[in-house]
Parts: C-alpha cells; sequence; structure tokens
C-alpha cells in the first residue's frame, strides 16, 4: 500500500524556475527520503529528513518536515533540465524495520 | 567505489517460468532490499535481507523468495511467472537502516509474455 502520495502528480515548469513537491503521509515516521528516477532507471537518493527535523538543505534541494500534518515538501530552486524526472517520497515509518514506503511520484518536466 | 549492481538488465521470460535475479549491494554494506515497480502499483517492497537473514517481508505471494550470500550478495526468485510480474525490480542497500538512506542498483526489467 501507498504511504506517501505525492502532489501534484505532473509538474512543467521553465527552467531557471523553482520547483515545488508536496508528499502527506498517514503513520508515524523515523524519517522521510526523497528519491529521484530518470526515464525508468534506478533511484537516486537526495535527501532524507529525520522526524525530529523540520527544514533540510542540500545544493540547490530544501525539504521541509511537518510530523503533526504528515506532510513534507521539496523545493528545487533555479531548476535546470536535467532535473526533469520522477521524484519519490519515501517514509520509513516507526517499527516498519527498514522498510520504505513509496509515493506514486511525481513527473517533473523542466523546458529548456 | 562501486555502486549496487544488479544483473542481468533485462530478461525475458515465458509464463509459468521461473527466474533469479542478482544484486551485489556496495561493498561493506550488510542489507539488501528488493522493490518491484510497475505502473499500475509503483513502488512495492518485496523483502530485505540483512546478514543473511530475511529481516522483513511485503505483501508477496510464496513465488517471490530470496536469499543473501555471506558476500552480502543477494539474489531473488520468482517461480511460476505471470504477466502481471512484467516490472522493474530493483535492489536497494545500506548499512543496515536507513539512517542515510538507501542506494539503488539500475534495476532489472523483466518481461514475461
Amino acid at each position: 500500500s501507498q504511504q506517501g502520495e505525492e502532489d501534484p502528480q505532473a509538474l512543467s515548469i521553465q527552467e531557471g524556475e523553482n520547483a515545488t513537491m508536496n508528499c502527506s503521509y498517514k503513520t508515524s515516521i523515523n524519517n522521510l527520503q526523497w528519491y529521484r528516477q530518470n526515464s525508468g532507471r534506478g533511484l537516486v537518493h537526495l535527501i532524507l529528513i529525520r522526524s525530529n527535523e523540520r527544514e533540510k538543505h542540500s545544493g540547490r534541494l530544501r525539504v521541509t518536515l511537518d510530523t503533526s500534518k504528515k506532510s513534507s515538501s521539496l523545493l528545487i530552486t533555479a531548476s535546470r533540465a536535467a532535473d526533469t524526472a520522477s521524484y519519490f517520497c519515501a517514509t520509513d515509518a516507526t517499527g516498519a524495520n527498514s522498510k520504505l514506503t513509496f509515493g506514486k511520484g511525481i513527473t517533473l518536466s523542466v523546458r529548456p | 567505489k562501486a555502486g549496487v549492481t544488479q544483473t542481468p538488465r533485462y530478461l525475458i521470460k515465458t509464463r509459468g517460468q521461473q527466474v533469479t535475479l542478482s544484486c551485489s549491494p556496495i561493498s561493506g554494506h550488510r542489507s539488501v532490499s528488493w522493490y518491484q515497480q510497475t505502473p499500475g502499483q509503483g513502488l512495492q517492497f518485496l523483502f530485505e535481507y540483512f546478514s543473511e537473514t530475511q529481516r522483513n517481508k511485503g505483501n508477496f505471494p510464496g513465488r517471490f523468495s530470496g536469499r543473501q550470500f555471506s558476500n552480502s550478495r543477494s539474489e531473488m526468485n520468482v517461480s511460476t511467472l505471470e504477466l502481471g510480474d512484467s516490472a522493474l525490480y530493483l535492489c536497494a542497500s545500506s548499512g543496515g537502516t536507513s539512517t542515510y538512506g538507501y542506494t539503488f542498483g539500475s534495476g532489472t526489467r523483466l518481461t514475461v509474455v
């Protein structure tokens, strides 16, 4: 079953613009992770935020976590054509014992 | 440092056959997890092995099985293949917890005809 639900399902922006993607989940978590996938290839780990953290940065990525609302957002600033990919949030639920539950993903298209 | 290696990259099998997929984790990683990705169901957890022991299992039928060897390499086996087993199978390695995220392989694309 999907725990993470991303929003929107698809996003199309111009190069240089910021992209914001949202994720909601249902249960208590140890951490929440964001991954990128290019054209049906493997997943690339982008950033992890722990349940006791509220915001984290990595390069052009900024992720926030609101455990009271069970939601997270991923912001990609100054997007590039190379950011075109599918993005997934994944939760490590409390007691899940190293099992990630993924959302269905967001398709991001960055137009040059 | 080599990444996660999955073999083969592509596979075409006939219904009723069985298949074995292989995953070599990052050197030093003792945990290997397997996921199935389909357009309809998305990414779903199959199972996780740590130090040769299955530590967690998803909701898949018994036709899906796996094992891990002493060098941490893992294999998953699907018996009596069905058309619905066509998917991208991904393995992920970690040091043992999700604390630092997972490193995924490029996947094995299985097509059942």
